[in-house]
Protein backbone atom coordinates (compact mmCIF):
# COMPACT_ATOMS: atom_id res chain seq x y z
CA UNK A 1 0.00 0.00 0.00
CA UNK A 2 1.04 3.57 -0.06
CA UNK A 3 3.32 4.58 2.87
CA UNK A 4 5.43 7.56 4.10
CA UNK A 5 8.80 6.97 5.98
CA UNK A 6 10.71 9.54 8.01
CA UNK A 7 12.81 9.59 10.95
CA UNK A 8 11.63 11.20 13.89
CA UNK A 9 13.96 13.72 15.24
CA UNK A 10 16.70 16.05 13.61
CA UNK A 11 19.57 18.15 15.96
CA UNK A 12 21.68 20.83 14.41
CA UNK A 13 23.13 23.62 15.30
CA UNK A 14 21.66 27.31 14.44
CA UNK A 15 24.07 28.23 11.32
CA UNK A 16 24.24 24.80 9.61
CA UNK A 17 22.64 23.06 7.45
CA UNK A 18 19.72 20.77 7.90
CA UNK A 19 18.73 17.97 5.80
CA UNK A 20 15.39 15.72 6.91
CA UNK A 21 14.86 12.81 4.68
CA UNK A 22 11.53 11.01 3.29
CA UNK A 23 10.65 7.60 1.33
CA UNK A 24 7.41 7.09 -0.14
CA UNK A 25 5.73 4.06 -1.92
CA UNK A 26 3.33 5.23 -4.53
CA UNK A 27 5.13 5.35 -7.74
CA UNK A 28 2.39 6.90 -9.39
CA UNK A 29 2.82 10.10 -7.43
CA UNK A 30 2.94 13.48 -9.41
CA UNK A 31 3.61 15.76 -6.72
CA UNK A 32 5.49 15.59 -3.20
CA UNK A 33 5.22 17.90 -0.66
CA UNK A 34 6.70 19.58 2.19
CA UNK A 35 4.95 20.98 5.36
CA UNK A 36 6.05 22.42 8.89
CA UNK A 37 4.55 22.41 11.97
CA UNK A 38 4.99 24.74 14.71
CA UNK A 39 3.80 23.95 17.99
CA UNK A 40 0.23 24.34 18.72
CA UNK A 41 -0.72 25.04 15.47
CA UNK A 42 -1.83 23.61 12.28
CA UNK A 43 0.57 22.66 9.06
CA UNK A 44 1.85 25.03 6.93
CA UNK A 45 2.57 24.48 3.36
CA UNK A 46 6.01 24.76 3.08
CA UNK A 47 7.26 23.77 -0.90
CA UNK A 48 6.32 21.34 -3.13
CA UNK A 49 8.02 19.11 -5.89
CA UNK A 50 7.19 17.58 -9.41
CA UNK A 51 7.90 14.32 -10.00
CA UNK A 52 9.50 15.10 -13.13
CA UNK A 53 11.83 17.32 -11.42
CA UNK A 54 15.00 16.31 -9.67
CA UNK A 55 15.69 19.68 -7.34
CA UNK A 56 13.78 23.03 -6.42
CA UNK A 57 15.15 25.87 -4.67
CA UNK A 58 13.13 28.01 -2.88
CA UNK A 59 15.35 30.37 -1.01
CA UNK A 60 16.55 28.64 2.16
CA UNK A 61 15.27 25.67 1.22
CA UNK A 62 16.30 23.16 -1.25
CA UNK A 63 14.11 19.79 -2.03
CA UNK A 64 16.13 16.54 -3.85
CA UNK A 65 14.08 13.95 -5.72
CA UNK A 66 15.31 10.81 -6.14
CA UNK A 67 11.82 9.14 -8.72
CA UNK A 68 14.34 5.78 -8.62
CA UNK A 69 15.11 5.50 -5.08
CA UNK A 70 11.37 7.14 -4.32
CA UNK A 71 13.78 9.20 -1.97
CA UNK A 72 12.77 13.07 -0.91
CA UNK A 73 14.91 15.50 1.28
CA UNK A 74 14.50 19.09 2.10
CA UNK A 75 17.03 21.05 3.11
CA UNK A 76 17.62 24.17 5.17
CA UNK A 77 20.20 26.15 4.64
CA UNK A 78 21.64 28.48 7.42
CA UNK A 79 18.78 26.71 9.78
CA UNK A 80 17.88 29.28 12.55
CA UNK A 81 15.98 28.84 15.89
CA UNK A 82 12.22 29.42 13.92
CA UNK A 83 12.84 26.95 11.93
CA UNK A 84 12.50 24.46 15.15
CA UNK A 85 9.00 22.42 14.34
CA UNK A 86 7.83 19.31 13.22
CA UNK A 87 8.44 18.48 9.46
CA UNK A 88 5.97 16.39 7.61
CA UNK A 89 6.49 15.02 3.80
CA UNK A 90 3.31 13.85 1.79
CA UNK A 91 2.44 12.04 -1.59
CA UNK A 92 -1.00 12.53 -3.12
CA UNK A 93 -1.83 9.31 -3.40
CA UNK A 94 -4.57 7.51 -5.40
CA UNK A 95 -7.30 9.42 -4.00
CA UNK A 96 -5.84 10.81 -0.88
CA UNK A 97 -2.28 12.40 0.54
CA UNK A 98 -0.39 10.27 2.41
CA UNK A 99 1.82 11.76 5.56
CA UNK A 100 4.78 10.51 6.87
CA UNK A 101 4.95 10.22 10.76
CA UNK A 102 6.78 13.73 10.74
CA UNK A 103 10.76 14.62 11.86
CA UNK A 104 11.15 16.65 15.17
CA UNK A 105 13.85 19.41 13.53
CA UNK A 106 15.57 20.87 16.88
CA UNK A 107 17.92 23.80 16.40
CA UNK A 108 20.51 24.34 19.19
CA UNK A 109 21.85 28.04 19.27
CA UNK B 1 -4.15 33.57 1.43
CA UNK B 2 -6.19 30.88 2.05
CA UNK B 3 -7.85 30.69 5.22
CA UNK B 4 -9.39 27.44 6.78
CA UNK B 5 -10.96 28.35 10.43
CA UNK B 6 -11.45 25.50 12.68
CA UNK B 7 -14.17 26.79 15.61
CA UNK B 8 -12.49 25.87 18.50
CA UNK B 9 -8.48 25.96 19.76
CA UNK B 10 -8.73 23.61 23.03
CA UNK B 11 -12.07 21.54 23.98
CA UNK B 12 -13.06 19.35 26.95
CA UNK B 13 -16.05 17.01 26.62
CA UNK B 14 -16.82 14.03 28.57
CA UNK B 15 -17.27 10.37 27.78
CA UNK B 16 -20.35 9.62 26.21
CA UNK B 17 -21.39 13.00 24.59
CA UNK B 18 -21.83 13.95 20.80
CA UNK B 19 -19.39 16.35 20.47
CA UNK B 20 -19.07 18.40 17.06
CA UNK B 21 -16.17 20.24 15.59
CA UNK B 22 -16.65 22.59 12.26
CA UNK B 23 -14.30 23.94 10.21
CA UNK B 24 -14.55 26.52 7.53
CA UNK B 25 -12.57 27.40 4.48
CA UNK B 26 -13.24 30.65 2.39
CA UNK B 27 -11.35 29.70 -0.91
CA UNK B 28 -14.27 27.74 -2.11
CA UNK B 29 -12.22 24.63 -2.28
CA UNK B 30 -13.92 21.15 -3.75
CA UNK B 31 -12.42 19.00 -0.90
CA UNK B 32 -12.12 18.78 2.80
CA UNK B 33 -10.65 16.94 4.99
CA UNK B 34 -10.76 15.50 8.87
CA UNK B 35 -7.61 13.87 10.00
CA UNK B 36 -6.67 13.05 13.96
CA UNK B 37 -2.51 13.68 15.07
CA UNK B 38 -1.16 11.49 17.13
CA UNK B 39 2.66 11.17 19.05
CA UNK B 40 4.21 8.70 16.69
CA UNK B 41 1.68 8.00 14.61
CA UNK B 42 1.40 11.44 12.16
CA UNK B 43 -1.68 12.51 10.55
CA UNK B 44 -4.31 9.72 10.01
CA UNK B 45 -7.34 10.60 7.85
CA UNK B 46 -10.76 10.29 9.51
CA UNK B 47 -13.22 11.25 6.57
CA UNK B 48 -12.89 13.50 3.28
CA UNK B 49 -15.23 14.93 0.72
CA UNK B 50 -14.53 15.98 -2.67
CA UNK B 51 -18.13 17.98 -3.11
CA UNK B 52 -21.25 18.56 -0.93
CA UNK B 53 -23.55 16.40 0.50
CA UNK B 54 -20.58 13.90 -0.31
CA UNK B 55 -18.46 11.81 1.90
CA UNK B 56 -15.54 9.11 1.48
CA UNK B 57 -14.09 7.32 4.71
CA UNK B 58 -10.54 8.06 5.10
CA UNK B 59 -8.67 5.45 7.08
CA UNK B 60 -9.96 5.35 10.47
CA UNK B 61 -13.38 6.43 10.18
CA UNK B 62 -14.82 4.73 13.15
CA UNK B 63 -16.84 6.51 16.19
CA UNK B 64 -16.67 9.55 14.07
CA UNK B 65 -19.61 10.27 11.34
CA UNK B 66 -19.34 14.16 8.92
CA UNK B 67 -21.47 16.51 7.50
CA UNK B 68 -21.07 19.01 4.30
CA UNK B 69 -23.99 20.57 4.07
CA UNK B 70 -22.34 24.00 2.43
CA UNK B 71 -19.69 23.81 0.50
CA UNK B 72 -17.47 25.79 3.06
CA UNK B 73 -18.39 24.06 5.98
CA UNK B 74 -17.58 20.64 7.04
CA UNK B 75 -18.42 18.95 10.51
CA UNK B 76 -16.70 16.20 12.30
CA UNK B 77 -18.99 14.55 14.87
CA UNK B 78 -18.18 12.23 17.65
CA UNK B 79 -21.08 10.31 18.09
CA UNK B 80 -20.45 9.21 21.18
CA UNK B 81 -16.98 10.56 22.65
CA UNK B 82 -14.59 7.91 24.20
CA UNK B 83 -11.35 8.50 26.39
CA UNK B 84 -9.70 7.24 23.04
CA UNK B 85 -10.63 9.33 21.00
CA UNK B 86 -8.95 12.49 23.09
CA UNK B 87 -6.29 13.74 20.08
CA UNK B 88 -5.45 17.08 18.24
CA UNK B 89 -8.40 17.19 14.90
CA UNK B 90 -6.95 19.01 11.95
CA UNK B 91 -9.24 20.26 8.44
CA UNK B 92 -7.64 20.55 5.77
CA UNK B 93 -9.25 22.00 2.15
CA UNK B 94 -7.64 21.69 -1.18
CA UNK B 95 -8.92 22.68 -4.88
CA UNK B 96 -10.76 20.04 -7.08
CA UNK B 97 -8.94 18.71 -10.14
CA UNK B 98 -5.48 18.67 -10.98
CA UNK B 99 -3.04 17.00 -8.43
CA UNK B 100 -0.61 19.50 -7.74
CA UNK B 101 -3.46 21.18 -5.67
CA UNK B 102 -1.46 20.79 -1.73
CA UNK B 103 -3.72 20.99 0.97
CA UNK B 104 -4.01 24.17 3.45
CA UNK B 105 -4.71 23.31 7.00
CA UNK B 106 -6.80 24.90 10.23
CA UNK B 107 -4.47 25.74 13.27
CA UNK B 108 -6.25 22.64 14.69
CA UNK B 109 -8.20 21.68 17.46
CA UNK B 110 -7.07 19.87 20.68
CA UNK B 111 -9.70 17.36 22.22
CA UNK B 112 -9.27 16.12 25.55
CA UNK B 113 -12.10 13.48 26.62
CA UNK B 114 -12.53 12.89 29.90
Amino acid sequence: GEDVEQSLFLSVREGDSSVINCTYTDSSSTYLYWYKQEPGAGLQLLTYIFSNMDMKQDQRLTVLLNKKDKHLSLRIADTQTGDSAIYFCAERGTYKYIFGTGTRLKVLA
Amino acid sequence: DVKVTQSSRYLVKRTGEKVFLECVQDMDHENMFWYRQDPGLGLRLIYFSYDVKMKEKGDIPEGYSVSREKKERFSLILESASTNQTSMYLCASSEGGQKSQPQHFGDGTRLSIL
